[in-house]
């Protein structure tokens, strides 16, 4: 089955801790996100990538950093210079350059800094 | 500034009954509109779209209008289900800089009661 992967489900993570979360794709799509939901607001954009070894800052990317070795993989690290990592992270993947496309997303990781 | 606005936080509607969904933007260079819906701790699923020469399209229950002049798009449902009960999120595509870059609204919290 074709699919969007994010692991874990739950992260807990130490203040000042940097911590990586997974993305994998099998859609054969170029280009992936990462999106951030915090409660009362829509998905906000941390990075995009539409082609290996290349990624682009979002609308709030301070504090994150992404790398794309692989077409299907696009982490995601939270650095420790990120000032309120708790939230609801979610990677999204799709087709690039046709208008009439959607993102596909993954489940999502909730990550919670105790 | 939030470029897509959806300013009902929350509805309620009777099982059987049209659910209602808005959303408004302010980007002229949106092209094409999409509907998301999520359930809890899960990845949005795509829903529906519409392209910006449109002014309608319908999927089942499922019919979203766009009215251009007034950066102005809606969801009907009908007739509502309570699996229908999620968040809703509209999206708008534009192309920004490199990529086509989706924009989410906050979201509504449909509820259908039985």
């Amino acid at each position: 089955d074709g699919g969007i992967t994010q692991s874990p489900k739950y992260l807990f993570r130490k203040e000042g801790q940097n911590v990586t979360l997974s993305c994998e794709q099998n859609l054969n799509h170029d280009a992936m996100y990462w999106y951030r939901q915090d409660p009362g607001q829509g998905l906000r954009l941390i990075y995009y990538s539409q082609i290996v070894n290349d990624f682009q800052k979002g609308d709030i990317a301070e504090g994150y950093s992404v790398s794309r070795e692989k077409k299907e993989s696009f982490p995601l690290t939270v650095t420790s210079a990120q000032k309120n990592p708790t939230a609801f992270y979610l990677c999204a993947s799709s087709i690039v350059g046709r208008l009439n496309t959607e993102a596909f997303f993954g489940q999502g990781t909730r990550l919670t800094v105790v | 500034d939030q470029q897509v606005k959806q300013n009902s936080p929350s509805l309620s509607v009777q099982e059987g009954r049209i659910s209602i969904l808005n959303c408004d933007y302010t980007n002229s260079m949106f092209d094409y509109f999409l509907w998301y819906k999520k359930y809890p701790a899960e990845g949005p699923t795509f829903l529906i779209s519409i392209s910006s020469i449109k002014d309608k399209n319908e999927d089942g229950r499922f019919t979203v209008f766009l009215n251009k002049s007034a950066k102005h798009l809606s969801l009907h449902i009908v007739p509502s289900q309570p699996g229908d009960s999620a968040v809703y999120f509209c999206a708008a595509s534009a192309w920004g800089g490199s990529a086509r870059q989706l924009t989410f609204g906050s979201g509504t919290q449909l509820t259908v009661l039985p």
